[in-house]
């Protein structure tokens, strides 16, 4: 089953922050975050390892709650070249298969 | 960085023919590949896990059959998609996992749009 993500989609303006969640069902040992433009493949954004860590790309920062099995993906000031789909991603145990999140489509405008 | 090139980037065929998909590791030495395929506007799903040498593991619900998967080399899994039919037409993309981008770092190839008529 994949992770569950909200919003499924978003519209802001240049400079607006946008927030996208991503929860799980089953037990999050790592989180990965991708954004998607359309027609391509998807990107490879951070990676979270830890419980409560907190990693920053840029304006672009994540955290993970273990407990909870959620992380949450910030995007501040966002830039035109912010828009896409954003997938969250969910390690197997065994650390090798990924399944990805049902995805969020970020449009941001003018 | 890591890089995995996949060909080709688009295909069409006729309904009944058989496609292959290659996706190369140029880099690095992959000994396990992924294989996704996304219908428009839907996530990424994970078909398979391609193991140099040995045999695919399939997803439940992907026939193995149909989607044949080989990876003769640490550096090369090739998708065919036998007896293709409209319903198969997606996006199809590999990834790898290599060291280079960092701890459990995926690279994903550039995708392949099939189109079956």
């Amino acid at each position: 089953q994949q992770p569950v993500q909200s919003p499924q989609a978003v519209i802001l303006r240049e400079g607006e922050d946008a927030v996208i969640n991503c929860s799980s069902s089953k037990a999050l040992y790592s989180v990965h975050w991708y954004r998607q433009k359309h027609g391509e493949a998807p990107v490879f954004l951070m990676i979270l390892l830890k419980g409560g860590e907190q990693k920053g790309h840029e304006k672009i920062s994540a955290s993970f709650n273990e407990k909870k099995q959620q992380s949450s993906l910030y995007l501040t000031a966002s830039q035109l070249s912010y828009s896409g789909t954003y997938f969250c991603g969910r390690l197997s145990r065994s650390a090798r298969q990924l399944t990805f999140g049902s995805g969020t489509q970020l449009t941001v405008l003018p | 960085g890591a890089v995995v090139s996949q060909h080709p980037s688009r295909v069409i065929c006729k309904s009944g023919t058989s496609v292959k998909i290659e996706c190369r590791s140029l880099d690095f030495q992959a000994t396990t590949m992924f294989w996704y395929r996304q219908f428009p506007k839907q996530s990424l799903m994970l078909m398979a896990t391609s193991n140099e040498g040995s045999k695919a593991t399939y997803e439940q619900g992907v026939e193995k059959d149909k989607f044949l998967i080989n990876h003769a080399s640490l550096t090369l899994s090739t998708l065919t998609v036998t007896s293709a039919h409209p319903e198969d037409s997606s996006f199809y993309i590999c990834s790898a996992r290599a060291k280079k981008t960092g701890p459990y770092g995926y690279t994903f190839g550039s995708g392949t749009r099939l189109t079956v008529v």
